[in-house]
């Protein structure tokens, strides 16, 4: 099986500028979470979608917005980006919703905020 | 906010050793769960160990449980170069519903 994929690999904004990254999770994985992870803060949980429905969400501004499509496809979009967004972001792709089971990564997008 | 701690922050050692590292935890929780990530890349899961499980293994790892003192080890054992990396522990707080990762411990496997 095709593992999880990210696009784009690497992304340079400007502040106040939009951005969506994308995931393709693993087939017949229904769960996709995103994670932001910096130097300083570490990993942290941005949300997960499950067939189409955002189940949980972490502690991030509204800024951050994410969408998943009936192929289980997920999108991630940040608006009027600051400079402490720069951050890898990471998206992971499992069976179950929640934390019943082991997750899968993609490799990451890094996001550069100038 | 992170649920978990990992000690040390840094571990370097050479290869043929053992490593080990620790977890620490705040709340109660469903399961905990140890990861890998090379270098800024995406993290690969290691193992899963349950609540009530005290002790798993999987090849040259070996996870302890300690639910009364909330934490947990990872052993690697014969280590090698290639184990160069950063590992954390994800716990659910006991709600099901999402992973917190620890801080991370960065190994080094000297040849």
């Amino acid at each position: 099986k095709a593992g999880v994929t990210q696009t784009p690999r690497y992304l340079i904004k400007t502040r106040g500028q939009q951005v969506t990254l994308s995931c393709s999770p693993i087939s017949g994985h229904r769960s996709v979470s995103w994670y932001q992870q910096t130097p300083g803060q570490g990993l942290q949980f941005l949300f997960e979608y499950f067939s189409e429905t955002q189940r949980n969400k972490g502690n991030f501004p509204g800024r951050f917005s994410g969408r998943q499509f009936s192929n289980s496809r997920s999108e991630m979009n940040v608006s009027t980006l600051e400079l402490g967004d720069s951050a890898l972001y990471l998206c992971a792709s499992s069976l179950a919703s929640g934390t019943i089971g082991e997750q899968y990564f993609g490799p990451g997008t890094r996001l550069t905020v100038t | 906010s992170q649920q978990g701690e990992e000690d040390p922050q840094a571990l370097s050692i050479q290869e043929g050793e053992n490593a080990t590292m620790n977890c620490s935890y705040k709340t109660s929780i469903n399961n905990l769960q140890w990861y890998r990530q090379n270098s800024g890349r995406g993290l690969v899961h290691l193992i899963l160990i349950r609540s009530n499980e005290r002790e798993k293994h999987s090849g040259r790892l070996r996870v302890t449980l300690d639910t009364s003192k909330k934490s947990s080890s990872l052993l690697i054992t014969a280590s090698r170069a290639a184990d160069t990396a950063s590992y954390f522990c994800a716990t659910d707080e006991g709600t099901g519903n999402q992973f917190y990762f620890g801080t991370g411990t960065s190994l080094t496997v000297i040849p």
